[in-house]
């Protein structure tokens, strides 16, 4: 079936380093966003990125639509930029499938 | 300002009971759906609707029935309710049903005791 797979699991960060988040799907995706859930369990949107490159502040998303993968890359961690991160997808279904997550935590 | 409201935020409900969660979206958009999000598992889609009509039920039992009274309106409500049935209920909002950037709310953590 379809399926989105993130990686890695959990990642354990200096505050300051950069994260790189791993996303790869098992066919064409038509919609591709990359979420942030809070501890707390609030959903919000970072960036929608079907296909090349997207920046928004220290964030910045590259998905190769070909070989069905989406990267996102946070540049100079923060504290509250812990929480888990979610990639999901959209295969022309007008439904989005959900990966597992990348839980982040960023040490002070 | 939240642009998605769902209410209520917490719900603690007795086994057999029914409820209704609430979902208004203000951001002028055309779809609206509900996600769950059990312990330890991904989100995952249960409806979809465009212009206040079911377009996908993804959802085995009828226990749980979406009511779309007004186009920026779709509550979720759930009947006989089960242990099973404990997880946070997400509403959700886009545009159009597809490719287009989905927004969504804080949901709505359901406790069935």
């Amino acid at each position: 079936g379809q399926q989105v797979q993130q990686s890695p699991s959990s990642l354990v960060l200096q505050e300051g380093e950069n994260a790189e988040l791993q996303c790869n799907f098992s066919s064409t995706a038509t919609q591709l966003q990359w979420f942030y859930q809070s501890p707390g369990g609030s959903l919000v949107s970072l960036l929608s990125n079907p296909s090349g490159t997207k920046h928004t502040g220290r964030l910045t998303s590259t998905t190769v639509t070909k070989e069905r993968r989406s990267s996102l890359h946070i540049s100079s961690s923060q504290t509250t930029d812990s929480g888990t991160y979610l990639c999901a997808i959209d295969y022309n279904q007008g439904k989005l499938i959900f990966g597992q997550g990348t839980k982040l935590s960023i040490k002070p | 300002d939240p642009k998605i409201i769902q209410k209520p935020k917490y719900l603690v409900a007795v086994t057999g009971s029914e409820k209704i969660l609430i979902c208004e979206q203000y951001l002028g958009h055309n779809a609206m759906y509900w996600y769950r999000q059990s312990a330890k598992k991904p989100l995952e889609f249960m409806f979809s609707y465009s212009y206040q009509k079911l377009m996908d039920n993804q959802t085995a039992s009828s226990r749980f029935q979406p009511q779309s009274s007004k186009k920026n309106h779709l509550d979720l409500q759930i009947t006989a309710l089960k242990p099973d049935d404990s997880a946070t209920y997400f509403c959700a909002s886009s545009q159009d049903r597809r490719n287009t950037e989905v927004f969504f709310g804080k949901g709505t953590r359901l406790t069935v005791v």
